[in-house]
């Protein structure tokens, strides 16, 4: 089972919008309303995000939200702020046999 | 509040064994299950396996089937991650992280990592 595809890298100017995409295939992201994300800073755990393509967690920010069309994912950050810089990576359930495949990972960067 | 604390780091010879422990505070220990994730040095994220903390059943990915042995004991919340016949490649942080599997799937909240480093 290959890895999602996610851009290695995406920037962004304080206050303005970035879209992360995670592409998959029919057995993972486009079968399954699974898709969460994660936020990784450096020498950190990664920390939950997104799940079930666009819920939020308790805490989390409504800056960030999630979205999916067909094999692929997205991520959206609105209101880009100094501490979202941090490496961003999709998941994706894959059925009872792969069960989970991880994204490549998008490293952030805030202008 | 939920919280996975792991086990300090290690340092392994090639062919040796590694053991990690996970241990649950915050939440009903045998409600969820334990995902194992691992990070090598510089790269992505790599989902390891899976254990149902109610009945012990698990889920390991394929290309680490016959190395990797996932346990729990309900007795001390605490999930473990062995891992046999070491390799350099296997060197890594390796991560637990709440499962709700049955219901959801996505991993929430992860421990604090254990750093496995594989060396002669």
């Amino acid at each position: 089972q290959s890895a999602l595809t996610q851009p290695a890298s995406v920037s962004g100017s304080p206050g303005q919008s970035i879209t992360i995409s995670c592409t998959g295939t029919s057995s993972d992201v486009g079968s399954y309303n699974l898709v969460s994300w994660y936020q990784q800073h450096p020498g950190k755990a990664p920390k939950l995000m997104i799940y079930e393509v666009s819920k939020r967690p308790s805490g989390v920010s409504n800056r960030f939200s999630g979205s999916k069309s067909g094999n692929t994912a997205s991520l959206t950050i609105s209101g880009l702020q100094a501490e979202d810089e941090a490496d961003y990576y999709c998941c994706s359930y894959a059925g009872s046999s792969t069960y989970y495949v991880f994204g490549t990972g998008t490293k952030v960067t805030v202008l | 509040q939920v919280q996975l604390v792991q086990s300090g780091a290690e340092v392994k010879k090639p062919g040796a064994s590694v053991k990690v422990s996970c241990k649950a505070s915050g939440y009903t220990f045998t409600s969820y299950g334990i995902s194992w994730v691992r990070q090598a040095p510089g790269q992505g994220l790599e989902w390891m396996g899976w254990i149902s903390a109610y009945n012990g059943n698990t889920n390991y990915a394929q290309k680490l089937q016959g190395r990797v042995t996932m346990t729990t004991d309900t007795s001390t919340s605490t999930a473990y991650m062995e891992l046999r016949s070491l390799r350099s490649d296997d060197t890594a942080v390796y991560y637990c992280a709440r499962d709700p599997y049955s219901s959801s799937s996505f991993f929430d909240p992860w421990g604090q990592g254990t750093l496995v480093t594989v060396s002669s």
